[in-house]
């Protein structure tokens, strides 16, 4: 079985503040893990994700994770927040025998202040 | 390139209606998945077609939800009859087959009332 915990349904950053939004999974296998962005009004976009190889993986908009397995984490960061930024952010976990099905933590919403 | 695309956008109910919404996943794409997000809870995986066939359905919550996926292209999601707890946003994602991440549609807002 396969899980995600996203530590934080809510984060406040200022505009050029680091941002930094946690994930655990737990996986019995090697996990695929991945990032998702859901904007207002719309539907989930691939920030990066992870699976083999380079543990530092690059996203769009300037995001970025690690892969950690001593730490069973993949926390998504970014050096200076910007508005546009504001939106929720999903981290998942899949494997090859559940046929990448996702699943899903259950979100952290991030609140960009000026 | 096309997206993921679902219609309707939105839709309101009636206990006890019944509603199709439909998923047309990106040209090539033998994956299609389909998802739900209750308000206030996290998404949650429905069932899991490759081409035409189901993979896995074993997210779905009841047999009041049927899911097809005729000749492997397009997708519906037939809930008969709706009930109120079936509210909530449901997302239709497709994929190549290398497990690199899906391309969610932007997903069918159910209301049932």
């Amino acid at each position: 079985a396969q899980s995600v915990t996203q530590l934080g349904s809510h984060v406040s950053v200022s505009e050029g503040a680091l941002v930094l939004l946690r994930c655990n999974y737990s996986s019995s296998v090697p996990p695929y893990l991945f990032w998702y962005v859901q904007y207002p009004n719309q539907g989930l976009q691939l920030l990066l994700k992870y699976t083999t190889g380079a543990t530092l993986v690059k996203g769009i908009n300037g995001f970025e994770a690690e892969f950690k397995k001593s730490e069973t984490s993949f926390h998504l960061t970014k050096p200076s927040a910007h508005m546009s930024d504001a939106a929720e952010y999903f981290c998942a976990v899949s494997a090859s025998h559940s046929g990448y099905a996702l699943n899903f933590g259950k979100g952290t919403s991030l609140l960009v202040t000026p | 390139e096309a997206g993921v695309t679902q219609f309707p956008s939105h839709s309101v109910i009636e206990k006890g209606q019944t509603v199709t919404l439909r998923c047309d996943p990106i040209s090539g794409h033998d994956n299609l998945y389909w998802y739900r997000r209750v308000m206030g809870k996290e998404i949650k995986f429905l069932l899991h077609f490759v081409k035409e066939s189901k993979q896995d359905e074993s997210g779905m919550p009841n047999n009041r939800f049927l899911a097809e996926r005729t000749g492997g292209t397009y997708s519906t999601l037939k809930v008969q009859p709706a009930e109120l707890e079936d509210s909530g946003v449901y997302f239709c994602a497709s994929s190549q087959t290398d497990g690199g991440g899906a391309f969610f549609g932007q997903g069918t807002r159910l209301t049932v009332v």
